[in-house]
Protein backbone atom coordinates (compact mmCIF):
# COMPACT_ATOMS: atom_id res chain seq x y z
CA UNK A 1 0.00 0.00 0.00
CA UNK A 2 1.37 3.02 -0.79
CA UNK A 3 1.02 5.98 2.10
CA UNK A 4 2.20 9.51 1.98
CA UNK A 5 3.11 10.56 4.96
CA UNK A 6 3.44 14.34 6.02
CA UNK A 7 5.70 16.24 8.86
CA UNK A 8 4.83 18.19 10.91
CA UNK A 9 1.17 17.12 12.21
CA UNK A 10 0.62 20.79 13.28
CA UNK A 11 3.02 23.96 13.14
CA UNK A 12 1.95 27.33 14.66
CA UNK A 13 4.33 29.83 13.83
CA UNK A 14 4.69 33.72 13.96
CA UNK A 15 4.05 36.08 10.96
CA UNK A 16 7.44 36.39 9.21
CA UNK A 17 8.93 33.42 10.13
CA UNK A 18 9.67 30.80 7.30
CA UNK A 19 8.57 27.40 7.68
CA UNK A 20 9.14 23.92 5.86
CA UNK A 21 6.50 20.90 5.72
CA UNK A 22 7.68 17.82 4.04
CA UNK A 23 5.50 15.33 2.45
CA UNK A 24 7.70 11.47 2.31
CA UNK A 25 7.06 8.24 1.00
CA UNK A 26 8.34 4.97 0.23
CA UNK A 27 7.08 4.21 -3.19
CA UNK A 28 7.33 6.18 -6.24
CA UNK A 29 5.36 8.77 -7.84
CA UNK A 30 4.32 9.92 -10.88
CA UNK A 31 3.64 13.17 -9.82
CA UNK A 32 2.31 14.56 -6.69
CA UNK A 33 0.22 17.70 -5.97
CA UNK A 34 0.10 19.92 -3.53
CA UNK A 35 -3.42 21.22 -1.93
CA UNK A 36 -4.38 23.90 0.84
CA UNK A 37 -8.03 23.28 2.80
CA UNK A 38 -9.59 26.32 4.63
CA UNK A 39 -12.16 25.25 7.04
CA UNK A 40 -15.55 24.27 5.73
CA UNK A 41 -14.00 24.15 2.43
CA UNK A 42 -12.96 21.55 0.27
CA UNK A 43 -8.75 21.13 -0.93
CA UNK A 44 -7.40 23.74 -3.38
CA UNK A 45 -4.56 23.01 -5.93
CA UNK A 46 -1.74 24.94 -5.25
CA UNK A 47 0.62 23.23 -7.55
CA UNK A 48 1.48 19.66 -9.52
CA UNK A 49 5.19 18.46 -9.54
CA UNK A 50 6.18 16.15 -12.13
CA UNK A 51 9.92 15.75 -12.64
CA UNK A 52 12.24 14.33 -10.14
CA UNK A 53 14.25 17.35 -8.73
CA UNK A 54 11.56 20.04 -10.01
CA UNK A 55 11.55 23.24 -8.04
CA UNK A 56 8.19 25.58 -8.85
CA UNK A 57 7.89 29.05 -6.68
CA UNK A 58 4.14 29.93 -5.91
CA UNK A 59 4.56 33.88 -4.69
CA UNK A 60 6.41 33.34 -1.02
CA UNK A 61 5.83 29.56 -1.49
CA UNK A 62 8.34 27.16 -2.89
CA UNK A 63 7.52 23.56 -3.81
CA UNK A 64 10.58 20.69 -4.65
CA UNK A 65 9.67 17.17 -6.01
CA UNK A 66 12.48 14.66 -5.33
CA UNK A 67 14.99 13.67 -7.34
CA UNK A 68 13.99 10.24 -6.70
CA UNK A 69 10.61 11.10 -7.27
CA UNK A 70 9.28 9.33 -3.14
CA UNK A 71 9.22 13.12 -1.45
CA UNK A 72 8.25 16.39 -1.85
CA UNK A 73 8.58 19.82 0.23
CA UNK A 74 6.67 23.14 0.76
CA UNK A 75 8.81 26.31 1.99
CA UNK A 76 6.87 29.13 2.53
CA UNK A 77 8.85 32.64 3.29
CA UNK A 78 7.64 34.67 5.80
CA UNK A 79 4.39 33.38 6.51
CA UNK A 80 1.47 35.47 6.75
CA UNK A 81 -2.14 34.93 8.63
CA UNK A 82 -3.80 34.38 5.68
CA UNK A 83 -1.31 31.16 4.98
CA UNK A 84 -3.34 29.62 7.85
CA UNK A 85 -4.86 26.05 6.59
CA UNK A 86 -4.31 22.55 6.42
CA UNK A 87 -1.75 21.70 3.49
CA UNK A 88 -2.08 17.91 1.95
CA UNK A 89 0.14 16.71 -0.20
CA UNK A 90 -1.58 13.84 -2.91
CA UNK A 91 -0.26 11.64 -5.82
CA UNK A 92 -1.60 9.01 -7.97
CA UNK A 93 -1.21 5.30 -7.01
CA UNK A 94 1.25 3.77 -8.94
CA UNK A 95 -0.66 1.23 -11.63
CA UNK A 96 -4.23 2.07 -10.27
CA UNK A 97 -6.64 3.94 -11.80
CA UNK A 98 -6.11 7.58 -13.46
CA UNK A 99 -8.52 9.03 -11.46
CA UNK A 100 -7.98 8.65 -7.71
CA UNK A 101 -5.93 10.40 -5.33
CA UNK A 102 -3.84 9.09 -2.66
CA UNK A 103 -3.85 12.15 -0.05
CA UNK A 104 -1.60 12.39 3.21
CA UNK A 105 -2.90 13.22 6.19
CA UNK A 106 -2.14 17.20 6.21
CA UNK A 107 -0.32 19.94 7.78
CA UNK A 108 -2.23 22.08 10.04
CA UNK A 109 -0.34 25.68 9.79
CA UNK A 110 -1.49 28.41 11.80
CA UNK A 111 0.11 31.63 11.64
CA UNK A 112 -0.24 34.68 14.44
CA UNK A 113 -0.60 38.15 13.59
CA UNK B 1 -18.41 29.85 -13.44
CA UNK B 2 -20.07 27.14 -11.41
CA UNK B 3 -18.04 25.28 -9.03
CA UNK B 4 -18.52 22.09 -7.27
CA UNK B 5 -21.43 21.77 -4.89
CA UNK B 6 -22.65 19.46 -2.55
CA UNK B 7 -25.97 19.20 -0.73
CA UNK B 8 -26.47 19.07 2.19
CA UNK B 9 -24.15 21.12 3.76
CA UNK B 10 -24.77 19.28 6.70
CA UNK B 11 -26.44 16.23 7.89
CA UNK B 12 -27.25 14.78 11.30
CA UNK B 13 -29.24 11.64 11.18
CA UNK B 14 -29.67 8.36 13.96
CA UNK B 15 -27.54 5.15 13.43
CA UNK B 16 -29.57 2.61 11.45
CA UNK B 17 -31.22 5.32 9.20
CA UNK B 18 -30.36 5.95 5.20
CA UNK B 19 -29.07 8.84 4.18
CA UNK B 20 -27.98 10.49 0.27
CA UNK B 21 -25.57 12.70 -0.46
CA UNK B 22 -25.53 14.76 -3.91
CA UNK B 23 -22.66 16.11 -5.50
CA UNK B 24 -23.08 18.38 -8.60
CA UNK B 25 -19.86 19.06 -10.77
CA UNK B 26 -18.29 21.62 -13.07
CA UNK B 27 -19.64 21.46 -16.27
CA UNK B 28 -18.52 19.81 -18.51
CA UNK B 29 -16.21 17.37 -16.70
CA UNK B 30 -16.46 13.88 -17.38
CA UNK B 31 -14.47 12.45 -13.97
CA UNK B 32 -15.74 12.69 -10.43
CA UNK B 33 -14.72 11.65 -7.45
CA UNK B 34 -16.24 10.76 -3.72
CA UNK B 35 -13.32 11.12 -1.02
CA UNK B 36 -14.31 10.95 2.79
CA UNK B 37 -12.50 13.34 5.26
CA UNK B 38 -12.53 11.83 9.06
CA UNK B 39 -10.20 13.79 11.74
CA UNK B 40 -7.26 12.27 12.40
CA UNK B 41 -7.27 10.52 8.92
CA UNK B 42 -6.86 12.82 6.02
CA UNK B 43 -8.61 11.99 2.63
CA UNK B 44 -9.43 8.68 2.11
CA UNK B 45 -10.84 7.99 -1.97
CA UNK B 46 -13.94 6.64 -2.32
CA UNK B 47 -14.94 6.02 -5.53
CA UNK B 48 -13.78 7.15 -9.55
CA UNK B 49 -16.78 7.56 -12.13
CA UNK B 50 -15.85 7.94 -15.53
CA UNK B 51 -19.01 9.45 -17.35
CA UNK B 52 -21.77 7.32 -15.77
CA UNK B 53 -19.82 4.18 -14.71
CA UNK B 54 -17.22 3.23 -12.12
CA UNK B 55 -14.14 1.80 -13.10
CA UNK B 56 -12.50 1.77 -9.26
CA UNK B 57 -14.85 1.22 -6.45
CA UNK B 58 -12.20 -0.08 -4.61
CA UNK B 59 -12.16 2.70 -1.64
CA UNK B 60 -16.30 2.09 -0.63
CA UNK B 61 -15.76 0.84 3.27
CA UNK B 62 -18.75 -1.62 3.04
CA UNK B 63 -21.70 -2.79 0.96
CA UNK B 64 -23.56 -0.16 2.75
CA UNK B 65 -21.68 2.33 0.62
CA UNK B 66 -22.92 2.69 -2.82
CA UNK B 67 -22.85 5.44 -5.54
CA UNK B 68 -24.44 6.15 -9.09
CA UNK B 69 -24.02 9.23 -11.33
CA UNK B 70 -27.02 9.73 -14.13
CA UNK B 71 -26.52 11.81 -17.26
CA UNK B 72 -22.83 12.06 -16.91
CA UNK B 73 -23.63 14.94 -14.10
CA UNK B 74 -25.19 14.39 -10.92
CA UNK B 75 -23.91 11.93 -8.01
CA UNK B 76 -25.59 10.18 -5.38
CA UNK B 77 -23.82 8.41 -2.55
CA UNK B 78 -25.77 6.30 -0.74
CA UNK B 79 -24.82 5.15 2.91
CA UNK B 80 -27.30 2.42 4.50
CA UNK B 81 -28.09 1.73 7.90
CA UNK B 82 -25.43 4.10 8.87
CA UNK B 83 -23.05 3.65 11.95
CA UNK B 84 -21.15 6.20 14.30
CA UNK B 85 -18.03 5.27 12.59
CA UNK B 86 -19.81 6.96 8.96
CA UNK B 87 -19.17 10.16 10.56
CA UNK B 88 -17.06 12.63 8.86
CA UNK B 89 -16.87 14.96 5.60
CA UNK B 90 -17.64 13.67 2.65
CA UNK B 91 -16.10 15.78 -0.28
CA UNK B 92 -17.26 15.30 -4.10
CA UNK B 93 -14.05 16.35 -6.61
CA UNK B 94 -14.60 16.61 -10.50
CA UNK B 95 -11.91 16.70 -13.29
CA UNK B 96 -11.96 17.40 -17.22
CA UNK B 97 -11.10 13.65 -18.29
CA UNK B 98 -9.86 12.05 -15.42
CA UNK B 99 -5.97 11.89 -16.27
CA UNK B 100 -3.76 11.02 -13.84
CA UNK B 101 -1.98 14.70 -13.18
CA UNK B 102 -5.38 17.01 -13.80
CA UNK B 103 -6.73 19.38 -11.20
CA UNK B 104 -9.38 18.22 -8.98
CA UNK B 105 -11.76 20.54 -7.95
CA UNK B 106 -13.58 19.61 -4.60
CA UNK B 107 -16.60 21.05 -3.45
CA UNK B 108 -17.17 22.27 0.61
CA UNK B 109 -18.27 18.82 1.44
CA UNK B 110 -21.43 16.85 3.41
CA UNK B 111 -20.85 16.96 7.35
CA UNK B 112 -22.31 13.88 8.20
CA UNK B 113 -23.21 13.17 11.67
CA UNK B 114 -24.53 9.64 12.95
CA UNK B 115 -25.61 9.97 16.50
Amino acid sequence: TQLLEQSPQFLSIQEGENLTVYCNSSSVFSSLQWYRQEPGEGPVLLVTVVTGGEVKKLKRLTFQFGDARKDSSLHITAAQPGDTGLYLCAGPPYGGSQGNLIFGKGTKLSVKP
Amino acid sequence: GAGVSQSPSNKVTEKGKDVELRCDPISGHTALYWYRQSLGQGLEFLIYFQGNSAPDKSGLPSDRFSAERTGGSVSTLTIQRTQQEDSAVYLCASSLAGAGQETQYFGPGTRLLVL
